[in-house]
């Protein structure tokens, strides 16, 4: 079974400045797709960023990017210029490739951001 | 576009006591996820639906749980009877579940409940 691991419960960053949430997996499968989302306090899970295994060229979304390495198994996200909404709980989550799979959850990372 | 929606945020009940969630997914969804979430970890998948059929329901304790997805669109679980452990945050997410891409799956605002 693959299981999601990030190692940092609770992070904090000052505003404007950048931060990497670790995130690493453990998985048999070479074609899988890596998430990473968001939850504030309102619980409302909410898509940060998302990678296909297959693509070498790491995500980008605005603020937002991966660093993608597959064979050490290891998906993190840099967020560039923090800002006080980005404030939230960060989950890593792994889906195999192989139909419509659940979603396979880290233990999430809190983050706090200083002004 | 309206997001998944899922109803009661909030429920408060006493142990043996019946209750139940509801959640309509994203127009157009084939796939709708019910996943429980206890304080401090992630998500875990409960059950799994591709229209009417629930195909992953095998981390559903089926001696409490129960789940239906009438016409393959809305969908219903229901605790029976509810004990304290199973205070939690109950989300629901949706998908297109074309069996292809990434899938995106897009979650509701969850209900939280706790069992007194």
């Amino acid at each position: 079974a693959q299981t999601v691991t990030q190692s940092q419960p609770e992070m904090s960053v000052q505003e404007a400045e950048t931060v990497t949430l670790s995130c690493t997996y453990d998985t048999s499968e070479s074609d899988y797709y890596l998430f990473w989302y968001k939850q504030p306090p309102s619980r409302q899970m909410i898509l940060v960023i998302r990678q296909e295994a297959y693509k070498q060229q790491n995500a980008t979304e605005n603020r937002f990017s991966v660093n993608f390495q597959k064979a050490a198994k290891s998906f993190s996200l840099k967020i560039s210029d923090s800002q006080l909404g980005d404030a939230a709980m960060y989950f890593c989550a792994y889906r195999s490739a192989q139909g419509a799979q659940k979603l396979v959850f880290g233990q999430g990372t809190r983050l706090t951001i200083n002004p | 576009e309206a997001g998944v929606v899922q109803s009661p945020r909030y429920k408060i009940i006493e142990k043996k006591q019946p209750v139940a969630f509801w959640c309509n997914p994203i127009s157009g969804h084939n796939t709708l996820y019910w996943y429980l979430q206890n304080l401090g970890q992630g998500p875990e998948l409960l059950i799994r639906y591709e229209n009417e059929e629930a195909v992953d329901d095998s981390q559903l304790p089926k001696d409490r749980f129960s789940a239906e997805r009438l016409k393959g669109v809305d969908s219903t679980l229901k605790i029976q009877p509810a004990e304290l452990g199973d205070s939690a945050v109950y989300l629901c997410a949706s998908s297109l579940g074309t069996g292809r891409g990434p899938d995106t799956q897009y979650f509701g605002p969850g209900t939280r409940l706790t069992v007194l």
